[in-house]
C-alpha cells in the first residue's frame, strides 16, 4: 500500500522566514501527491499537485513543492512566511485511479510575528 | 456555490445508539468518499464510491455502511456507535474517469463524540 511520511508535527516559523514542510513516500510507481491545508474547524483544501508533469508544482498562497524521485520525498516551500499561513497542513498520495488517497499525520505550521 | 455539504455539524451519541451522516454534494462528482481525522494519525479512507450503486471499502471500513442510491448524496451509518468512533469525520467528492485529476473537494466536518 501507498504511505506518506511527514516528519515533525510542529513547526515553527518567523513572519517572513522560510517555510519547509517535508513530506516523503513509498511507492513503488510514481504516484500522484498533493499538499493540503486545513484552517481551524474547516474541511481541507487543495495547496497543489504533482501528476507527473513538471517537477516543481506551484500552488496557491506562493506555496511550491518539488518532487524528487530519487529522494522519495515532496517537501512543501514557501519562501516567506506570512500569518495567514498558520494551519494544518496534510501531504498525500493517491493511486492512479484516484479512487484511495492516503494522507500524512500532518504538520501543525506557527508562525511567529 | 454549496460544493460538499455535511451535516450534522456536530452529534453526542451513547454507545449502542445509530446515526447518519450525510453529505450531499452538487457539483456532479461521481467519486465520493468519507474519512475519520483522529490526532496524530491524519485522516484515514472509510469508505468510497466511484458512481450510484457502486461503493468499496477503504482503511477503516469496520463499524461503518454506506450506500449510493443518487450522484448527490453518500450517507454514512454507524449502526451501534462505541466510543472509538468518536472522531471528526470529512466527506470528499470529485470527478471520476477520464476528468479525474486527482482532486478532492471536502465538506466542513461533522464532529462525533461517543459516550
Amino acid at each position: 500500500a501507498q504511505s506518506v511520511t511527514q516528519l515533525g508535527s510542529h513547526v515553527s516559523v518567523s513572519e517572513g522566514a522560510l517555510v519547509l514542510l517535508r513530506c516523503n513516500y513509498s511507492s513503488s510507481v510514481p504516484p500522484y501527491l498533493f499538499w493540503y491545508v486545513q484552517y481551524p474547524n474547516q474541511g481541507l483544501q487543495l495547496l497543489l499537485k504533482y501528476t507527473s508533469a513538471a517537477t516543481l508544482v506551484k500552488g496557491i498562497n506562493g506555496f511550491e513543492a518539488e518532487f524528487k524521485k530519487s529522494e522519495t520525498s515532496f517537501h512543501l516551500t514557501k519562501p516567506s512566511a506570512h500569518m495567514s499561513d498558520a494551519a494544518e497542513y496534510f501531504c498525500a498520495v493517491s493511486d492512479r485511479s484516484g479512487n484511495q488517497f492516503y494522507f500524512g499525520t500532518g504538520t501543525s505550521l506557527t508562525v511567529i510575528p | 456555490n454549496a460544493g460538499v455539504t455535511q451535516t450534522p455539524k456536530f452529534q453526542v451519541l451513547k454507545t449502542g445508539q445509530s446515526m447518519t451522516l450525510q453529505c450531499a454534494q452538487d457539483m456532479n462528482h461521481e467519486y465520493m468518499s468519507w474519512y475519520r481525522q483522529d490526532p496524530g494519525m491524519g485522516l484515514r479512507l472509510i469508505h468510497y464510491s466511484v458512481g450510484a450503486g457502486i461503493t468499496d471499502q477503504g482503511e477503516v471500513p469496520n463499524g461503518y455502511n454506506v450506500s449510493r442510491s443518487t450522484t448527490e448524496d453518500f450517507p454514512l451509518r454507524l449502526l451501534s456507535a462505541a466510543p472509538s468512533q468518536t472522531s471528526v469525520y470529512f466527506c470528499a467528492s470529485s470527478w471520476a474517469g477520464l476528468a479525474n485529476t486527482g482532486e478532492l473537494f471536502f465538506g466542513e466536518g461533522s464532529r462525533l463524540t461517543v459516550l
